[in-house]
């Protein structure tokens, strides 16, 4: 299986800063890869996939890039909403792997 | 407006069987693959399996081959995971998902998902 690494699992920040998360493929994914937000007691929500492209209504202050094995969701101008944990996923090969998200709060 | 709505889930013993459904609305079910996916308590997210548009195709985790079974029925635009022989590890919420396209593992749409604990 695919192992999907993300970093940092925890980290907290202020409104309005930019955040970026990392996650990284154990082989490449040739940018098959997904992020979604899960906010509090929510099912998750795609954001990004094929790692760059934004999903209908997602705002533009998210964006995906990376390549290979390394990839990074950023999030500009951080609002309050915005507080969820976040996954990558790859697309690449069965089974289609989540990483252990990482928590987003706020400052 | 897309709406995915799982029922079914509840306590069940090891070894035995529970069978979940997901209702459909707001799109064309028969044009979509559609998935499982799970997510143990406070943990993260497992795919669990897929099926396409007409049901002839299904893929799934080889911890589930063999014991769950996913179908669906088009004319009431319903998703099913049939669930044999369960184990304590496939305690988790059982999420109802819709594939973006066709050829992807990409879900842009999810249920609000049921609890399936297996425990004696």
């Amino acid at each position: 299986d695919i192992q999907m690494t993300q970093s940092p699992a925890s980290l907290s920040a202020s409104l309005g800063e930019t955040v970026t998360i990392e996650c990284l493929a154990s082989e490449d994914i040739y940018s098959n890869l997904a992020w979604y937000q899960q906010k509090p007691g929510k099912s998750p929500q795609l954001l990004i996939y094929y790692a760059n492209s934004l999903n209908d209504g997602v705002p533009s202050r998210f964006s995906g890039s990376g390549s290979g094995t390394q990839y990074s969701l950023k999030i500009n101008s951080l609002q309050s909403e915005d507080v969820s944990i976040y996954f990558c996923q790859q697309n690449y090969d069965s089974p289609y792997t989540f990483g252990a998200g990482t928590k987003l709060e706020l400052k | 407006e897309v709406q995915l709505v799982e029922s079914g889930g509840g306590l069940v013993q090891p070894g035995r069987s529970l069978k979940l459904s997901c209702a459909a609305s707001g799109f064309t079910f028969s044009n979509y693959d559609m998935a499982w996916v799970r997510q143990a308590p406070t943990k993260g997210l497992e795919w669990v399996a897929s099926i396409s548009t007409g049901g002839g195709n299904t893929y799934y985790r080889d911890s589930v081959k063999g014991r769950f079974t996913i179908s669906r029925d088009n004319a009431k635009s319903t998703l099913y995971l049939q669930m044999d022989s369960l184990r304590s590890e496939d305690t988790a919420t059982y999420y109802c998902a819709r594939h973006l396209y066709t050829t992807d593992y990409y879900f842009d749409y999810w249920g609000q998902g049921v609890m399936v604990t297996v425990s004696s």
